[in-house]
This record gives structure tokens, C-alpha cells and sequence, in this order.
């Protein structure tokens, strides 16, 4: 599976939009693009995912470039709640298995 | 959506013992669920793939006799850490497949004295 780079750490308002940038600039062309985010001491929770077109679902918006090398996160209006660490991941749809990278820890202030 | 379920939530058991992790999809059967182990500040590391009625599949340098994995119905799966050990304190999360997407426990942790 391809690998992907994050930030490490990115802070955001309370009530501003949180752009989380992901590379995979070797993804192939049958990886799908998956984000997850982790509370702190809980499981992983399911965000959004794509293959090439822009997603949208309640909670997040997903953005893949043309060439599918580079995508952003877009959680609308971050709450306290949404802190997290956030992971990129790609990986063809039918093997299952996620592999975890560092992720990015998003901190949304007040 | 799919919910998953651990059990215990946390655990502490003495140096030797062995201590067994349950793994259960609630409402959605999982013929495969994975298990993963993340220390202390770091990401979830993929351990095996569990497979129900056949042998689990063991990442590289996990090993197989000291992480006994079972899938003996579709809806759990169960880790045995045997002869625990301090560096095995860790917590310990298990995800089930529903179709193409992955859905997660809310994890164990496990504390190793």
C-alpha cells in the first residue's frame, strides 16, 4: 500500500474551517484515499473516504487532486470535540487491511 | 453504523500469566477482523488479520505463539497474550470488516505488572 506524509501537528479556532493536508504521491490508480481519526485512548473512528472524486459526508468534506498525488481533509466548522489525531490512509478497497502511519494531531482551540 | 465491542476495556495481570482480549461484532457478522497494538504516543500497528475457521495471518515479526488469535464465530474474534510481559503493556484495538470498510472497538488496555 502506498505511503502517505502528514503534518505532525496542526492547531485550529473553534468554528473555523481545519484543512488537513495527506501526500501519497505513489498512490496507484485502484488505492482509495481513507481518513480515520483517534480520540485520545479510544478505537479509531471512520471519516470519509474516495478514489477520485470529491466526497462530502456529515461530518467532513474530502478534496483529491486530479493527479490523486495529494488530498485534504475539510472538517467545516471544528468543535472542541473534533481534537484528534487524524490519519491518511490509502489502500486497495478489497485487501482490508489499513495501515496506520503518524497521522496528524489536530488541537481546535476556544 | 457497525459497532464493535472489546472486552475487558482494561486489564492488569502479573509477569507469566496469559490474558485473553474478546473481540466482538454487534450487529453485523465479520467472517475477518484485524488486531492492532499502539504504545504510548505512537500509531496503531497492525498485528494479524483473523480469518473465521482458519488460521489468523501474522504481520511480520509479530509472533505467532506469544499472540494466539481465534475466530470461531463470525462475530468473535480473540486474542490470548501468553506469558504476558511489562513491554507487553500496550493497548490493544481490534476492527472488524463489513464489506470494504473497517469498523473499530473502542480498544484494551492492557497493563502488565
Amino acid at each position: 500500500d502506498a505511503k502517505t506524509t502528514q503534518p505532525t501537528s496542526m492547531d485550529c479556532a473553534e468554528g473555523r474551517a481545519a484543512n488537513l493536508p495527506c501526500n501519497h504521491s505513489t498512490i496507484s490508480g485502484n488505492e482509495y484515499v481513507y481518513w480515520y481519526r483517534q480520540i485520545h485512548s479510544q478505537g479509531p473512528q471512520y471519516i470519509i473516504h474516495g478514489l477520485k472524486n470529491n466526497e462530502t459526508n456529515e461530518m467532513a468534506s474530502l478534496i483529491i487532486t486530479e493527479d490523486r498525488k495529494s488530498s485534504t481533509l475539510i472538517l467545516p466548522h471544528a468543535t472542541l470535540r473534533d481534537t484528534a489525531v487524524y490519519y491518511c490512509i490509502v489502500r486497495v478497497s478489497n485487501t482490508g487491511k489499513l495501515i496506520f502511519g503518524q497521522g496528524t494531531t489536530l488541537q481546535v482551540k476556544p | 453504523g457497525a459497532v464493535v465491542s472489546q472486552h475487558p476495556s482494561r486489564v492488569i495481570c502479573k509477569s507469566g500469566t496469559s490474558v485473553k482480549i474478546e473481540c466482538r461484532s454487534l450487529d453485523f457478522q465479520a467472517t475477518t477482523m484485524f488486531w492492532y497494538r499502539q504504545f504510548p504516543k505512537q500509531s496503531l500497528m497492525l498485528m494479524a488479520t483473523s480469518n473465521e475457521g482458519s488460521k489468523a495471518t501474522y504481520e511480520q515479526g509479530v509472533e505467532k505463539d506469544k499472540f494466539l488469535i481465534n475466530h470461531a464465530s463470525l462475530t468473535l474474534s480473540t486474542l490470548t497474550v501468553t506469558s504476558a510481559h511489562p513491554e507487553d503493556s500496550s493497548f490493544y484495538i481490534c476492527s472488524a470488516l463489513q464489506g470494504n470498510e473497517q469498523y473499530f472497538g473502542p480498544g484494551t488496555r492492557l497493563t502488565v505488572t
